[in-house]
């Protein structure tokens, strides 16, 4: 059984650009959720999608969208990027919006 | 804001046993008490989690308090790999997680 995969895991973009990151659940699991670390702070919720439709929110502006394909992968979209989105991107899915989450390994974006 | 007050650091030698604790005084009747890790240069791990009696599983166990005010996250025989920073969160069924700072657990060997 494949865990929860991400690519790319490292990436360099500059302030103003947009950028995609993207999820793919593990198998069987419906619900992508999205959160951003920061250095030395614990993840932040983006926002989390169950059957491709957003079921909630975090305190992230429009800039930050993402989307949930058939197959329950999932993008996130960042647009005008900012210096301060320099962070670790982390992706979670669970077998249901309130189930267990299950990591993947992030990518680590830089925003020069 | 995270719901949960846990020391920012602490330390273990190898093959001894380790007590996480933490602090949650405004926990609700449907708040579930979750424990994730995070491992360098990982995503977070799920470990354990509990609604009021003590749960025990592969990995760790849980320890909740009777007024469920506090929890420990116990790690019976911790080794070099425990070493991470774990998280305990509060969840009812229709939230989302909301992690803190976490602590630091270092084991020495």
């Amino acid at each position: 059984e494949t865990g929860v995969t991400q690519s790319p895991t490292h990436l360099i973009k500059t302030r103003g650009q947009q950028v995609t990151l993207r999820c793919s659940s593990q198998s069987g699991h419906n619900t992508v959720s999205w959160y951003q670390q920061a250095l030395g702070q614990g993840p932040q919720f983006i926002f989390q999608y169950y059957r491709e439709e957003e079921n909630g929110r975090g305190n992230f502006p429009p800039r930050f969208s993402g989307l949930q394909f058939p197959n329950y992968s999932s993008e996130l979209n960042v647009n005008a990027l900012e210096l301060d989105d320099s962070a670790l991107y982390l992706c979670a899915s669970s077998l249901g919006a309130e189930e267990t989450q299950y990591f993947g390994p992030g990518t680590r974006l830089l925003v020069l | 804001d995270a719901k949960t007050t846990q020391p920012n650091s602490m330390e273990s030698n190898e093959e001894e046993p380790v007590h996480l604790p933490c602090n949650h005084s405004t926990i609700s009747g449907t708040d579930y008490i979750h424990w994730y890790r995070q491992l360098p240069s990982q995503g977070p791990e799920y470990v354990i989690h509990g609604l009021t009696s003590n749960v025990n599983n592969r990995m760790a166990s849980l320890a909740i308090a009777e007024d469920r005010k506090s929890s420990t996250l116990i790690l019976h025989r911790a080794t070099l790999r425990d070493a991470a920073v774990y998280y305990c969160i509060l969840r009812s069924r229709s939230e989302k997680l909301v992690f803190g700072k976490g602590t630091k657990l270092t084991v020495n060997p």
